[in-house]
């Protein structure tokens, strides 16, 4: 089974308005870390935003929150007011326990593409 | 803070040759870990090291090696090279301290390997 889960391949957002990229996990850990990476066609991985398993309130950087639902196992990705510039590849990553050896998993990626 | 930096950028190389990659981590951080990405399997672990020492290794053939310095610089080595090893090959550092399920991995731009 995969461990994350991105259903959506591609998505279009409007400029200016709010995106939101779906994630779905699955671990047996109490303990796991939630990430998440935009790349754009440069290559880069770059790193926005951290949610821990044990963090009780969502976490937001910026433009960027994630909406923790521990319960059913998924961490979505909002973008508010999306930018040109935010057009990429967004990877939902997890790091597992000592179990797992603290591996960083990554889901297949959705490519948001927004539109002016 | 400088970011994670690899060398080189690009690469092309035949079927049979070998091939050494460089990645030097953000200054303090002595985790580092190698990623292959590929359009077919995406982003796979390779391994990840700490303080010179392997200390996780994803599925990967014996022709994919690695080491670290005493400065944290890391070195992925390919042998044999393959038409299927072509891709991006990403390098991420991060403290490497306990709960690292906690820790965010900061990557490097990567280096693109193609096999002829």
């Amino acid at each position: 089974a995969q461990k994350i889960t991105q259903t959506q391949p591609g998505m279009f957002v409007q400029e200016k308005e709010a995106v939101t990229l779906d994630c779905t996990y699955d671990t047996s850990d109490q303990s796991y870390g939630l990430f998440w990476y935009k790349q754009p066609s440069s290559g880069e991985m770059i790193f926005l935003i951290y949610q821990g398993s044990y963090d009780e309130q969502n976490a937001t950087e910026g433009r960027y929150s994630l909406n923790f639902q521990k319960a059913r196992k998924s961490a979505n990705l909002v973008i508010s007011a999306s930018q040109l510039g935010d057009s990429a590849m967004y990877f939902c990553a997890m790091r597992e326990g000592a179990g797992s050896n603290y591996k960083l998993t990554f889901g297949k990626g959705t490519l948001l593409t927004v539109n002016p | 803070k400088a970011g994670v930096t690899q060398t080189p950028r690009y690469l092309i190389k035949t079927r049979g040759q070998q091939v050494t990659l460089s990645c030097s981590p953000i200054s303090g951080h002595r985790s580092v870990s190698w990623y292959q990405q590929t359009p077919g399997q995406g982003l796979q672990f390779l391994f990840e090291y700490f303080s010179e020492t392997q200390r996780n290794k994803g599925n990967f053939p014996g022709r994919f090696s690695g080491r670290q310095f005493s400065n944290s610089r890391s070195e992925m080595n390919v042998s044999t090279l393959e038409l299927g090893d072509s891709a991006l090959y990403l390098c991420a550092s991060s403290l490497g301290q306990a709960a690292r399920f906690q820790e965010t991995q900061y990557f490097g731009p990567g280096t693109r390997l193609l096999v002829l």
